[in-house]
């Protein structure tokens, strides 16, 4: 069946660490989407790409970086300069009809 | 600049009871609409999706919303909530650009008394 995958579940950061999430998709979709999602404030989006080596800063941008090498793939980092990392990560994904898909997740937490 | 607001975080209401859940947009145009439904722990999946024509739509699962234009409302509903439905519930509005973004409510959580 095809959807999205995100890895890993869960994972723990070190201060001053950088940290990749993954998410690959086989849906075959052009749009992908990053989300960042904080208890009582809904999801807010840090980056999408709609086209492969392509992609545009959503509304939370600072301390985050994309890539978009393969059309599947659209791996999230978080870096250093985020300051406030621990949250949970939504990954999405749509054939251009709103109709997202959403991975199950990542949940970042700073040890 | 459009946004979305869910004034109820929770909303707890009796297994076999009817259920609504209310969502009011700003949006200049007429917006595409959506609610989404998460379980703990999971991702999003989409319940019913507005884009125009008749304003009450039906979603999976039972549910439907409701577009009122003069309300800047898009209201779920379900006559008979079951334990399964207990979750947190997104509405959405679509940015109508060719990005696809959507922007999403602060969420209400659903709890389901047996």
């Amino acid at each position: 069946d095809g959807g999205i995958t995100q890895s890993p579940k869960y994972l723990f950061r070190k201060e001053g660490q950088n940290v990749t999430l993954s998410c690959e998709q086989n849906l075959n979709h052009d749009a992908m989407y990053w989300y960042r999602q904080d208890p009582g404030q809904g999801l807010r989006l840090i980056y999408y790409s709609q086209i492969v080596n392509d992609f545009q800063k959503g509304d939370i941008a600072e301390g985050y970086s994309v890539s978009r090498e393969k059309k599947e793939s659209f791996p999230l980092t978080v870096t250093s300069a985020q300051k406030n990392p621990t949250a949970f990560y939504l990954c999405a994904s749509t054939e251009g009809d709103y109709g997202y898909t959403f991975g199950s997740g990542t949940r970042l937490t700073v040890v | 600049a459009q946004s979305v607001t869910q004034p109820d975080i929770h909303i707890t209401v009796s297994e076999g009871a009817s259920l609504e859940l209310r969502c009011n947009y700003s949006y200049g145009a007429t917006p595409y609409l959506f609610w989404y439904v998460q379980s703990p722990g999971q991702g999003l999946q989409l319940l019913l999706k507005y884009f125009s024509g008749d304003t009450l739509v039906q979603g999976i699962k039972g549910f439907e919303a409701e577009f009122k234009r003069s309300q800047s409302s898009f209201n779920l509903r379900k006559p008979s909530v079951h334990w399964s439905d207990a979750a947190e519930y997104f509405c959405a509005v679509g940015a109508r650009d060719s990005s696809y973004k959507l922007i999403f409510g602060s969420g209400t959580r659903l709890l389901v008394r047996p």
